[in-house]
């Protein structure tokens, strides 16, 4: 059972160009959340998404950036327009469908570290 | 809106030694707790998951406590070895996972 897949692991942008990451969850698992690191800083909440669903958009700034889950296929962080700013590791995580909150446990991806030059 | 600090935010110790490191949350309302490790430049890695019914967990060297009423969370971790050098990350799962700043511990040989 292959863990959560991130792809690219690295990403290198020039300033207003546009960056699609993509996040595959774990085998089973419908709820996938993005959160962001940037650089010596916690990891921030962006997003949480369940199948064709955005559940908390919260954390997501509200210009530029925008995230999907479609039926078929990966969750995609889409990011346009990119400004230094951005440069940070995205990460991914996802969790099962119906388990229980209290047994919600979240298995996280390797991360796609976006810099932006 | 949920706050998690953790306590020490850097730590280094000899090799051996028992270590704690402390995690606190100013929002009880909870479904539950876990602890991570991140390598530099590297995903999180779980260690231990606390369901908020739960007061402890263990994992071989690792033990982890919670204390829902008073807002926090220990790890425990016994006989370090430098193979535990990482960033230790507690994150509190409510509406959705928040993260403390990390803990960097360095375990020297």
């Amino acid at each position: 059972n292959a863990g959560v897949m991130q792809n690219p692991r690295h990403l290198v942008r020039r300033r207003g160009q546009e960056a699609r990451l993509r996040c595959s969850p774990m085998k089973g698992h419908s709820h996938v959340y993005w959160y962001r690191q940037l650089p010596e800083e916690g990891l921030k909440f962006m997003v949480y998404l369940q199948k064709e669903n955005i559940i908390d958009e919260s954390g997501m700034p509200k210009e530029r950036f925008s995230a999907e889950f479609p039926k078929e296929g990966p969750s995609i962080l889409r990011i346009q327009q990119v400004v230094r700013g951005d440069s940070a590791a995205y990460f991914c995580a996802s969790s099962p469908p119906g388990s229980g909150r209290m047994n919600t446990e979240a298995f996280f991806g390797q991360g796609t570290r976006l810099t932006v030059v | 809106k949920q706050e998690v600090t953790q306590i020490p935010a850097a730590l280094s110790v000899p090799e051996g030694e028992n270590l704690v490191l402390n995690c606190s949350f100013t929002d009880s309302a909870i479904y539950n707790l876990q602890w991570f490790r991140q390598d530099p430049g590297k995903g999180l890695t779980s260690l231990l998951l606390i369901q908020s019914s739960q007061r402890e967990q263990t994992s071989g060297r690792l033990n982890a406590s919670l204390d829902k009423s008073s807002g926090r969370s220990t790890l425990y971790i016994a006989a370090s070895q430098p193979g535990d050098s990482a960033t230790y990350l507690c994150a509190v799962y409510g509406q959705n996972f928040v993260f403390g700043p990390g803990t960097r511990l360095s375990v020297l040989p």
